[in-house]
């Protein structure tokens, strides 16, 4: 089956803590996108990368950093910059006609 | 700046109770206006792409329809599994193949 995984489901981050959300797709799609959702807003966009090796900044990446070295792959890491991780984190790529998004992970910050 | 704004921000229904969703936007040069659903805890889930004025599109009990200006997603004789959030988004010239999403709507369908 083809789709987007992201690991984990759910994670817990310590004050000062960086972590990274993990996001791979085999639907040999070249655009990949990090989302970032909170209650009651859309979905805001904080990374994405249209290549390997390329990537640009969202709306909100502020705090976030994000590699793409190989087509599958785009990790997302929640530095400790990012004062309000709090959120859910949803992956995405795109085909010509529309996006396709992984099944999101649940940030807490303890 | 592109904005996509959708009305109401929640919904409650009886079952059977037909009723249509807003999405209004503001962009310049539409290439696509996107409905997704989204369960709780789960990604959103592609429903329909519209693309020009005019156009329609049918899945079981919905139904979008698309002008210049706003898109509408009509739901016919809902059932409480079409309980959701459903979400649109417009791709545009503005933001190349990046999309601007709208803050949904919570839709109930009560038994």
């Amino acid at each position: 089956d083809g789709g987007i995984t992201q690991s984990p489901k759910y994670l817990f981050r310590k004050e000062g803590q960086n972590v990274t959300l993990s996001c791979e797709q085999n639907l040999n799609h070249d655009a990949m996108y990090w989302y970032r959702q909170d209650p009651g807003q859309g979905l805001r966009l904080i990374y994405y990368s249209q290549i390997v090796n390329d990537f640009q900044k969202g709306d909100i990446a502020e705090g976030y950093s994000v590699s793409r070295e190989k087509k599958e792959s785009f990790p997302l890491t929640v530095t400790s910059a990012q004062k309000n991780p709090t959120a859910f984190y949803l992956c995405a790529s795109t085909s010509s006609s529309h996006a396709f998004f992984g099944p999101g992970t649940r940030l807490t910050v303890l | 700046e592109d904005q996509v704004t959708q009305s109401p921000e929640a919904l409650r229904l009886q079952e059977g109770e037909s009723s249509s969703l807003n999405c209004s936007y503001t962009v310049s040069g539409l290439r696509g206006l996107f409905w997704y659903r989204q369960d709780p805890g789960k990604g959103p889930e592609f429903l329909f792409t519209l693309y020009s004025a005019g156009e329609e599109k049918e899945k079981e009990r919905l139904k979008a329809t698309l002008t210049k200006k706003e898109s509408f997603l009509h739901i016919t004789a809902p059932k409480p599994e079409d309980s959701a959030t459903y979400l649109c988004a417009v791709c545009s010239d503005n933001y190349g193949q990046n999309f601007v999403f709208g803050p949904g709507t919570r839709l109930s369908v009560l038994p």
